[in-house]
């Protein structure tokens, strides 16, 4: 069965800190990969898609790289309203998507 | 300006089927280069993705549900229809349609989300 684990589950940090959080595919997915940010009560935010494109208006402190099985998603300098969960994404148009569990980010 | 609504019952017994209606706006479900696909969120849990469907009517679900799933649309309407049959408490969350971009192979535009309770 395909899978997407995330790492860490949750990740405490600081206004200002460099974030990292790493999605791995059990096969090789290309670079068809997304991250969505969700924060609670809300419906998710699409941040980037095909690994590394930022969507539209979303700050540049957020960066995508990876490829095949393992990638990443980084904010460079961590603000306040970055504090939520986010959740990496493989869709294709033959089988579906799969989402990552979600890696938390709240305040150390 | 892109939206999807959901609408259904908030609160369904156990082994009934849920039925929920996505409407959408500000794009067409004729439009080759999109899908609609509907997602779920238990509470305090992970998202996990049911359905989709296609403007020619081509269908994927979820292999662990797919027997319990059926997704339709009136394009005429703009209306995305999921079908769960057999309905039990775990089945309880937030059920969001959203938009897929195909040519990009991702979700961008998600509705606010359906909270669904089973309970008798």
């Amino acid at each position: 069965d395909f899978q997407m684990t995330q790492f860490p589950s949750t990740l405490s940090a600081s206004v200002g800190d460099r974030v990292t959080i790493t999605c791995r595919a059990s096969q090789n997915i290309n670079d068809w990969l997304a991250w969505y940010q969700q924060r609670p009560g809300r419906a998710p935010k699409l941040l980037i898609y095909r690994t590394s494109t930022l969507e539209e208006e979303v700050p540049s402190r957020f960066s995508g790289s990876g490829s095949g099985t393992e990638f990443t998603l980084t904010i460079s300098s961590l603000q306040p309203d970055d504090f939520a969960t986010y959740y990496c994404h493989h869709y294709t148009s033959h089988s579906g998507g799969t989402f990552g569990p979600g890696t938390k980010v709240d305040v150390k | 300006q892109v939206t999807l609504t959901e609408s259904g019952p908030a609160l369904v017994k156990p082994t009934e089927t849920l039925t929920l209606t996505c409407t959408v706006s500000g794009f067409s479900l004729s439009n080759a280069r999109m899908a609609v696909s509907w997602v779920r969120q238990p509470p305090g849990k992970a998202l996990e993705w049911l359905a989709h469907i296609f403007p020619g009517d081509t269908k994927s679900y979820n292999t662990s549900l797919q027997s319990r799933l059926t997704i339709s649309k009136d394009t005429s309407k703009g209306q995305v229809v999921l079908s769960m049959t057999n309905m039990g408490p775990e089945d309880s969350g937030t059920y969001y349609c959203a938009r897929v971009r195909r040519w990009l192979q991702c979700i961008d535009y998600w509705g606010q989300g359906t909270l669904v309770t089973v309970s008798s």
